[in-house]
């Protein structure tokens, strides 16, 4: 098994434009998660997924921020418009459900 | 919602001695508790995991602790190596981990002294 893809790997971009991070889970896992990590804040949960629909969104900061899981195979994290403070890494993470998590690479963000 | 307090921030022991980070949670319906291990610019990595119906757990040199009426958890490594030097997390939630998101303490730094 793969585990879970991320892409990009690394991504810049200047502030107010548009940022779209892929996250691909690992095959059989029905549990979707997208966490973000900063020196300030640590890791936080954003929003999670079980079998393709949003159960828990409070931790997404702003309006800003918006995820889609159209399939079980693949989920989106949107940024728009993006801001410096939007800078960090961003970790996707999937679990069959109600067993253990497995991180992605990650997703290292700058917006200048 | 949860909260998980993680405690020291940082801690230096030299080559094999033992290793003890603390964590507690202040909501008592956790029942899910993993640590994971992250070393610099890399994925945080599950190492151990315990259930609230388990008082301890055992993997090799790792060991996991929990104290329900105090609502606190505990890492144990003994005889640590050089490659246990990273950054441990501390985590909590409220169901099996795959239905439910991880609060995660703020890390410590372990740091291994030849």
């Amino acid at each position: 098994d793969a585990g879970v893809i991320q892409s990009p790997r690394h991504e810049v971009t200047e502030m107010g434009q548009e940022v779209t991070l892929r996250c691909k889970p690992i095959s059989g896992h029905n549990s979707l998660f997208w966490y973000r990590q900063t020196m300030m804040r640590g890791l936080e949960l954003l929003i999670y997924f079980n079998n393709n629909v949003p159960i828990d969104d409070s931790g997404m900061p702003e309006d800003r921020f918006s995820a889609k899981m159209p399939n079980a195979s693949f989920s989106t994290l949107k940024i728009q418009p993006s801001e410096p403070r939007d800078s960090a890494v961003y970790f996707c993470a999937s679990s069959p459900q109600g067993l253990e998590q497995y991180f992605g690479p990650g997703t290292r963000l700058t917006v200048t | 919602g949860e909260n998980v307090e993680q405690h020291p921030s940082t801690l230096s022991v030299q080559e094999g001695d033992s290793a003890v980070i603390k964590c507690t949670y202040s909501d008592s319906a956790s029942n899910y508790f993993p640590w994971y291990k992250q070393e610099l610019g890399k994925r945080p990595q599950l190492i151990i995991d315990i259930r609230s119906n388990v008082g301890e757990k055992k993997d090799q040199r790792i060991a996991v602790t929990l104290n329900k009426t105090a609502k606190h958890f505990s890492l144990h490594i003994t005889e640590t190596q050089p490659e246990d030097s990273a950054v441990y997390f501390c985590a909590a939630s409220m169901s099996g981990g795959g239905a439910d998101g991880l609060t995660f303490g703020k890390g410590t730094h372990l740091i291994i002294q030849p």
